[in-house]
C-alpha cells in the first residue's frame, strides 16, 4: 500500500515567492496533519484536518501560511510570501480517527525540504 | 498542556552494545498515548510503537523493547545488541483525547543515536 506522498521533495525559492507544498494521505485515512521541523524548534504541529475540515490551526505561524484540504485525498500548505526563516522540513502525516479516544497512529510522508534564499 | 522530555541529546555506542533512550512525559489527561518514531539519516519519520495509558505491559519486538512506567511518567526504549543501521534520531511523542488536542502529537526534542562499527 502507498504511504503518505508529498511533493516536491525539495524546494528552493527566493524570498517573497509563493511556495505550495502538496500531500496525498494514505487512502482511507480521515485525519491529516502538517508539521514543520527545524533545528531550533524541533517538530511542531502547524494544522490538523479531520474529514477535510480544519480542526486546529493554532500552530500556523502567521497569515503568510495557509492550508487547504479540498478532498479526502489531497491537501496543500501554501506560504505567501516566503521568508528565509520559513526554511525547514515540512511533513505531512495522516491517521484514521476511529476510536474517538485519541491515540490514532500518525504515518508520516517523506517530507519536503524547503530552502528560502 | 502536554510535554515530552528526552534528556539525552546525543548517545554514542559501539556496535553490539545495549542502549536505552529515556522519555519522560507530562499530561493531566488520564487517557493518553505514547509513541516512538525513528528518523534515519534519509529524513523520513518511521513509526515504531504506540502504547496507551491503560496498558503498562512492557513490549518486545526483536531487538527493541519498551518499558512504560506510569509511576515515573516514563516510556523508555531499549535497543539490544545495537547495529550501525540503528543510527538515527529517535523521537518520543504523546497524544491525548482532550478537546482540540485530540490526536495532536507532542514530540520530544529527539535523541541522536550513533552506533559505531
Amino acid at each position: 500500500d502507498a504511504g503518505v506522498i508529498q511533493s516536491p521533495r525539495h524546494e528552493v525559492t527566493e524570498m517573497g515567492q509563493e511556495v505550495t507544498l502538496r500531500c496525498k494521505p494514505i487512502s482511507g485515512h480521515n485525519s491529516l496533519f502538517w508539521y514543520r521541523q527545524t533545528m531550533m524548534r524541533g517538530l511542531e504541529l502547524l494544522i490538523y484536518f479531520n474529514n477535510n475540515v480544519p480542526i486546529d490551526d493554532s500552530g500556523m505561524p502567521e497569515d503568510r501560511f495557509s492550508a487547504k484540504m479540498p478532498n479526502a485525498s489531497f491537501s496543500t500548505l501554501k506560504i505567501q510570501p516566503s521568508e528565509p526563516r520559513d526554511s525547514a522540513v515540512y511533513f505531512c502525516a495522516s491517521s484514521l480517527k476511529a476510536s474517538g479516544r485519541g491515540g490514532d497512529t500518525q504515518y508520516f510522508g517523506p517530507g519536503t525540504r524547503l530552502t528560502v534564499l | 498542556a502536554q510535554k515530552v522530555t528526552q534528556a539525552q541529546t546525543e548517545i554514542s555506542v559501539v556496535e553490539k552494545e545495549d542502549v536505552t533512550l529515556d522519555c519522560v512525559y507530562e499530561t493531566r489527561d488520564t487517557t493518553y498515548y505514547l509513541f516512538w518514531y525513528k528518523q534515519p539519516p534519509s529524513g523520513e519519520l518511521v513509526f515504531l510503537i504506540r502504547r496507551n495509558s491503560f496498558d503498562e505491559q512492557n513490549e518486545i519486538s526483536g531487538r527493541y523493547s519498551w518499558n512504560f512506567q506510569k509511576s515515573t511518567s516514563s516510556f523508555n526504549f531499549t535497543i539490544t545488541a545495537s547495529q550501525v543501521v540503528d543510527s538515527a534520531v529517535y523521537f518520543c511523542a504523546l497524544s491525548t483525547a482532550g478537546g482540540t488536542s485530540y490526536g495532536k502529537l507532542t514530540f520530544g526534542q529527539g535523541t541522536i543515536l550513533t552506533v559505531h562499527p
